[in-house]
């Protein structure tokens, strides 16, 4: 079975410190994929990145990058140099490849950029 | 740019009334799903359509709950005879078939409360 935990709940960082949040995933098969979304005040979901199980190469997009490590099962998200702006909760997700994809989603960290 | 649209935005209900929540996925895609998320809790996975019909539903869509693609755009969630507990913000989003486990896109959420 499929399960993503992220073990902080809340964080709270001064602005333009660098903040890393933590995901690590379980799931049996050897193709999935990994996801991280961000869910502002407003409630909407944004799709922030996916990561398919074949492809370790970190990313980096501007003040966000994605450490995929596959041997510790752990997909993290670090904001470098915190704006107010990135205040939100932020939840990491995995689909397994199959036939409905769908997407199961951590418990989620809510993130509080101090001014 | 493409986005999924659901309506309303916001809807009260008195307990035991049946609401149906609307969404209007991107025109090209064929793969939809329903979402849930009890305030301050985690986006939970509650069914996903393909081929007009259900390929896969959660333990928490039960026979309160259905689906349907009435007119070959909308893709509506009918729940019968709500409880307060279903009070939650609920999400649809869609995928375009093709390359598996592309990125889901999600609508702006409708926000259930039952009185």
């Amino acid at each position: 079975a499929q399960k993503v935990t992220q073990a902080q709940t809340e964080i709270s960082v001064v602005e333009k410190e660098d903040v890393t949040l933590d995901c690590v995933y379980e799931t049996r098969d050897t193709t999935y994929y990994l996801f991280w979304y961000k869910q502002p005040p407003s409630g909407e979901l944004v799709f922030l990145i996916r990561r398919n199980s074949f492809d370790e190469q970190n990313e980096i997009s501007g003040r966000y990058s994605w450490n995929f490590q596959k041997s510790t099962s752990s997909f993290n998200f670090t904001i470098t140099a915190s704006q107010v702006v990135d205040s939100a909760v932020y939840f990491c997700a995995l689909s397994e490849a199959g036939r409905d994809d769908k997407i199961i989603f951590g418990k989620g960290t809510r993130l509080h950029i101090l001014p | 740019e493409p986005e999924v649209t659901q309506t309303p935005s916001h809807q009260v209900t008195q307990m035991g009334q049946e609401v149906i929540l609307r969404c209007v996925p991107i025109s090209n895609h064929l793969y939809f799903y329903w979402y849930r998320q009890i305030l301050g809790q985690k986006v939970e996975f509650l069914v996903s359509f393909y081929n007009n019909e259900i390929s896969e539903k959660s333990e928490i869509f039960d026979d309160q709950f259905s689906v349907e693609r009435p007119d070959g755009s909308n893709f509506t969630l009918k729940i019968r005879s709500t409880k307060l507990e279903d009070s939650a913000m609920y999400f649809c989003a869609s995928r375009p078939t093709g390359e598996k486990n592309t990125e889901a896109f999600f609508g702006q959420g409708t926000r259930l409360t039952v009185v």
